[in-house]
């Protein structure tokens, strides 16, 4: 049972490149959520998804976009990176909304 | 708009001694609240919660008190340990999500 897995864990970008975070769960969750972590700012939500198919903007959501083709898998998308965009990045998912698991995050740089 | 504010960014405390972490909220749309705590290079891990049914849960070595009038709740450590150095990140239900306040840097001194 290896709970919520992010690929990749680090990664660095050119700005103008895009590239796609993948987040897995194998603990048959419906609600699955992507944040980022930036220092002093705390943990704030980007997207989120209540089940397969359903994705839902946070706080932050400008310049990211999600998919949830699969219960197990939901992904983050930067479609042209931005050095404002360079943060950890931290998936989680949760049997109902409140008791969330997370991943180990992937640090992401945007040069 | 809902908010969960930690004030303290950093807090020091010697081994043995009582850690307190203070969070504050306003706008909660529920009265649920939860404590994670964050090693370097890892995630987030859920610590302890509180509804408002209560205004006080202990877990060990770990406590959390809510006052709903003053719309506050706190994190008491006791005895503090090394391993208890992390990121400490208070949460407050929402719809169908979390928000979670700034964190507060804990470091345990030996």
């Amino acid at each position: 049972n290896a709970g919520v897995t992010q690929t990749p864990k680090f990664r660095v970008l050119k700005t103008g490149q895009s590239m796609t975070l993948l987040c897995a769960q194998d603990m048959n969750h419906e609600y699955m959520y992507w944040y980022r972590q930036d220092p002093g700012m705390g943990l704030r939500l980007i997207h989120y998804s209540v089940g397969e198919g359903t994705t839902a903007k946070g706080e932050v959501p400008d310049g990211y976009n999600v998919s949830r083709l699969k219960k197990q898998n939901f992904l983050l998308g930067l479609e042209s990176a931005a050095p404002s965009q360079t943060s950890v990045y931290f998936c989680a998912s949760a049997p109902v909304s409140i008791r969330q698991f997370f991943g180990p995050g992937t640090r992401l740089t945007v040069l | 708009d809902q908010q969960v504010k930690q004030n303290s960014p950093s807090l020091s405390v010697q081994e043995g001694r009582i850690s307190i972490l203070n969070c504050d909220y306003t706008n909660s749309m529920f009265d649920y609240f939860l404590w994670y705590k964050k090693y370097p290079a890892e995630g987030p891990t859920f610590l302890i919660s509180i509804s408002s049914i209560k205004d006080k849960n202990e877990d060990g070595r770990f406590t959390v008190f809510l006052n709903k009038s003053a719309k506050h709740l706190s994190l008491h450590i006791v005895p503090s340990q090394p391993g208890d150095s992390a990121v400490y990140f208070c949460a407050n239900q929402g719809a169908q999500k979390l928000v979670f306040g700034q964190g507060t840097r804990l470091t345990i001194n030996p």
